[in-house]
């Protein structure tokens, strides 16, 4: 089944400590992307990568990074969570043809305390 | 900044009659502009999408208008039925890489 996965789908953590998001797709899609959903501001894009080793920020890149090592893999970092990154992410892939379709993931629902 | 707009948060219509959601942007430079289907505790499907270069793209129930003069689009589902109950973004793009999201307007469709 053509899918993005996103893990953990659910992550409660403290001010400061370090974590990873992960997100793989299978469906060989060299356009993949991260965005958070705040309530009043819709989704708004952190960053984006156009092929491996090719990343570069979006709307809100702020207090994160990426990185794409693997053509299926972009893992999202906070290397400092801060509760202003208490929001839902989601990652989602596309082919790239320039239409903007994407596949988007479950989502992952993170709370900073 | 908000460079794409919905603003109606929410619209109800009857069972069979046409939904009409709009969108508001601000940017002339975009060249593909996107609706997206939510459901709740589920990510954003694709629903249809128009380049800058037309005025209108058909999908079965499913029709998006593109106005550039007034920086204006509207998705047009006929009939409506139930299961379209969902939130409806709007997005556009430009370059194909970055994408800007409205706010959401939430569908509800009445039996």
């Amino acid at each position: 089944e053509a899918q993005v996965t996103q893990n953990p789908r659910y992550l409660i953590t403290v001010t400061g400590k370090k974590l990873t998001v992960t997100c793989s797709q299978n469906m060989n899609h060299e356009y993949m992307s991260w965005y958070r959903q705040d309530p009043g501001l819709g989704l708004r894009q952190i960053y984006y990568s156009m092929n491996v080793e090719v990343t570069d920020k979006g709307d809100v890149p702020e207090g994160y990074k990426v990185s794409r090592k693997e053509k299926r893999n972009f893992p999202l970092i906070l290397e400092s969570p801060s509760p202003n990154q208490t929001s839902l992410y989601f990652c989602a892939s596309g082919p790239g043809t320039g239409d903007g379709e994407q596949y988007f993931g479950p989502g992952t629902r993170l709370t900073v305390t | 900044d908000q460079q794409v707009k919905q603003n109606s948060p929410s619209l109800s219509v009857q069972e069979g009659r046409i939904s009409i959601l709009n969108c508001d942007y601000t940017n002339s430079m975009f060249d593909y502009f996107l609706w997206y289907k939510k459901y709740p505790a589920e990510g954003p499907t694709f629903l249809i999408s128009i380049s800058s270069i037309k005025d209108k793209n058909e999908d079965g129930r499913f029709t998006v208008f593109l106005n550039k003069s007034a920086k204006h689009l509207s998705l047009h589902i006929v009939p409506s039925q139930p299961g379209d109950s969902a939130v409806y973004f709007c997005a556009a793009s430009y370059t194909g890489n970055q994408f800007y999201f409205g706010t959401g307007t939430s569908l509800t469709v009445i039996p």
